[in-house]
């Protein structure tokens, strides 16, 4: 909730190579951290996501990492893949059911 | 698995005209939600609701704005006279208590 700032905006990876987007917050009081991903004309789908008592969530080629003390996590996808091109959000919510507030998204291109 | 369904896909509609978003949640799901997305912009809350009432609204859900769960199972977003600046997609979703929150399809709405 309130400032929550992605990095990079924009990112270009070649197929095979890992792929990490950052996300900062300014709300001490978030304790539910989601990514969520969306493709063209698609909608959002939450792909991975962690409670603030867990330092790493690890599903396949997705994890996320939490550092609550610098108020900050990030999305880690290893051996992109084409189908892994869409824009992501992280959305740092109080509560699961808390609205979201999405930001601008970073912009993820897989290059073969 | 469960889904997040909605109907129409697509509506177009005049300007001036009203128009009816139709959702229907998870079935056991608490908690709906509206958001809308125009295009090329990021994902913007409008309105949640829950226990029959609305528990929040942004400054976008003016007055021309309204949802109502009719019965059991719809959830819908009502806007009563379109401008232009309506154009958008439209996604709901629902939770459950404390859960991520599940996101339909969407209705693309195009206002002429």
């Amino acid at each position: 909730g309130e400032n929550v700032e992605q990095h990079p905006s924009t990112l270009s990876v070649q197929e095979g190579d890992s792929a990490v987007i950052k996300c900062t917050y300014s709300d001490s009081a978030s304790n539910y951290f989601p990514w969520y991903k969306q493709e063209l004309g698609k909608r959002p789908q939450l792909i991975i996501d962690i409670r603030s008592n867990v330092g790493e969530k690890k599903d396949q080629r997705i994890a996320v990492t939490l550092n609550k003390t610098a108020k900050h996590f990030s999305l880690h996808i290893t051996e992109t893949q084409p189908e892994d091109s869409a824009v992501y959000f992280c959305a740092p919510l109080r509560n699961r059911d808390d609205k979201i507030i999405f930001g601008k998204g970073t912009r993820l291109h897989i290059l073969p | 698995e469960p889904e997040v369904t909605q109907t129409p896909s697509h509506q177009v509609t005049q300007m001036g005209q009203e128009v009816i978003l139709r959702c229907v949640p998870i079935s056991n799901h608490l908690y709906f939600y509206w958001y809308r997305q125009i295009l090329g912009q990021k994902v913007e809350f409008l309105v949640s609701f829950y226990n029959n009432e609305i528990s929040e609204k942004s400054e976008i859900f003016d007055d021309q704005l309204s949802v109502e769960r009719p019965d059991g199972s719809n959830f819908t977003l009502k806007i009563r006279s379109t401008k232009l600046e309506d154009s958008a997609m439209y996604f709901c979703a629902s939770s459950y208590s404390y859960n991520e929150q599940f996101f339909g399809p969407g209705t693309r709405l195009t206002v002429l």
